[in-house]
């Protein structure tokens, strides 16, 4: 199966910019996603992107893939305390609507 | 109200015993998802379901088992709970057609076996 890595905890100060780091392994993904799970919740998408896409930005949100080293980033500028919560990314098989979901980034925004 | 819905939010209960965990959802979906959630291993999938007809194991099925009663409702059953299967539950729905597959979680069941 495909394995999906990300390191476990990210600890930042207010207002810098957060970046969570996420490789997966299956080279036919169509779309990769960032899911955020706060605190006794289940998870929320966050964002997301197509395989044919180097970058995409949604206000504080920037998301870059490189294709070529299976690598998939999250930025997060000017992290709020608000911010604080598991990330998760994730892979979709192409064409099968299946997920596999990464083992998710502990975000610690510091005030 | 909620459009995906678990119940029971928490549950204790001792190995050997059996244990249902309940998903609902009113979004009209018709794919269903179990998941479990440890800490450092991620959200790792159980059971999934295309529509009522269709079960489909995930990567970690053995000792348990699914029931889709209706497209909105999936549960998720332990027949004999062992303390390694101490972990959070998730279900999820996402609807079929769309070119990306946003998934609608539930709160989450957390479940202790002691």
């Amino acid at each position: 199966g495909e394995d999906v890595e990300q390191s476990l905890f990210l600890s930042v100060r207010e207002g810098d910019s957060s970046v969570i780091n996420c490789t997966y392994t299956d080279s036919s993904s169509t779309y990769l996603y960032w899911y955020k799970q706060e605190p006794g919740a289940g998870l929320q998408l966050l964002t997301y992107i197509f395989s044919n896409m180097d970058m995409k930005q949604d206000q504080r949100l920037t998301v870059l893939l490189n294709k070529k080293d299976k690598h998939l980033s999250l930025r997060i500028a000017d992290t709020q305390t608000g911010d604080s919560a598991i990330y998760f990314c994730a892979e979709e098989e192409g064409g099968y609507q299946k997920v596999t979901f990464g083992t998710g980034t502990k975000l610690q925004v510091i005030p | 109200d909620a459009d995906v819905t678990q119940t029971p939010r928490n549950r204790i209960t001792k190995t050997g015993k059996r244990i249902m965990l309940e998903c609902s959802q009113t979004k009209g979906h018709d794919r269903m998802y179990w998941y479990r959630q440890d800490p450092g291993l991620g959200l790792r999938l159980i059971y999934y379901s295309f529509d009522v007809k269709d079960i489909n194991k995930g990567e970690i099925s053995d000792g348990y088992s699914v029931s889709r009663q209706a497209q909105a409702k999936f549960s998720l059953s332990l027949e004999s709970a062992i303390p390694n299967q101490t972990a959070l539950y998730f279900c999820a729905t996402t609807a079929s057609g769309n070119s990306y597959n946003e998934q609608f979680f539930g709160p989450g069941t957390r479940l202790t076996v002691l």
